[in-house]
């Protein structure tokens, strides 16, 4: 089964600044990854997804990565700004024995970006 | 833009109630999914609905059942409200899996329904 971790938990930048985050997960077989963020009390709002035949997918100042031999995937934000701050979730896509389709999330990285 | 609509955003209801949450989306999705989301375990699906009145369920069903009668709407139902289903609710909806492009595969979520149970 499908396992995904996000390091850390949680994470604070001054503003400006170029940040990554970290996804890792455990079955290569991935079908796809994608990332979203959350705002307080709010659902997740997709920002990239990337198949498993993509290495990156690019929007805007976001710049999302998948190395499924490594079962690692990574978020770069550039020049960080105070709405940035959010919760970043990652979610690996796959499909079961079945032949079912499932996204796996990790628990998320709570971004702060310090004005 | 593809909009998931969850139509309430906070309920309190007694234990014992039998409560319904709705959620509509508006792009002729075929899959369509319920998760709850709590404090330190993150995100759990509860069941999923592939295209009109299919249903899968998750990893946590228990307590819960779907209706999907139309392919815009799918309602998740608590039989009977227990405080241990006090919660954030989220809808989300997907295209379908038949395609290799991203757009087909995007995953979009509801803002979330606060369900306490006392």
């Amino acid at each position: 089964k499908q396992e995904v971790t996000q390091i850390p938990a949680a994470l604070s930048v001054p503003e400006g600044e170029n940040l990554v985050l970290n996804c890792s997960f455990t079955d290569s077989a991935i079908y796809n990854l994608q990332w979203f963020r959350q705002d307080p009390g709010k659902g997740l709002t997709s920002l990239l997804l990337i198949q498993s035949s993509q290495r990156e997918q690019t929007s805007g100042r976001l710049n999302a990565s998948l190395d499924k031999s490594s079962g690692r995937s990574t978020l770069y934000i550039a020049a960080s700004q105070p709405g940035d701050s959010a919760t970043y979730l990652c979610a690996g896509g796959g499909y079961s024995g079945a032949g079912s389709y499932q996204l796996t999330f990790g628990k998320g990285t709570k971004l702060s970006v310090i004005p | 833009d593809v909009k998931v609509t969850q139509s309430s955003r906070y309920l309190v209801k007694r234990t014992g109630e039998k409560v319904f949450l709705e959620c509509v989306q508006d792009m002729d999705h075929e899959n369509m999914f319920w998760y709850r989301q709590d404090p330190g375990l993150g995100l759990r699906l509860i069941y999923f609905s592939y295209d009109v009145k299919m249903k899968e369920k998750g990893d946590i069903p228990e307590g819960y059942s779907v209706s999907r009668e139309k392919k815009e709407r799918f309602s998740l139902i608590l039989e009977s409200a227990s405080t241990n289903q006090t919660s954030m609710y989220l809808c989300a909806s997907r295209l379908n899996g038949r395609t290799f492009q991203n757009s087909g595969n995007t995953i979009y979520f509801g803002e979330g329904s606060w369900l306490t149970v006392v």
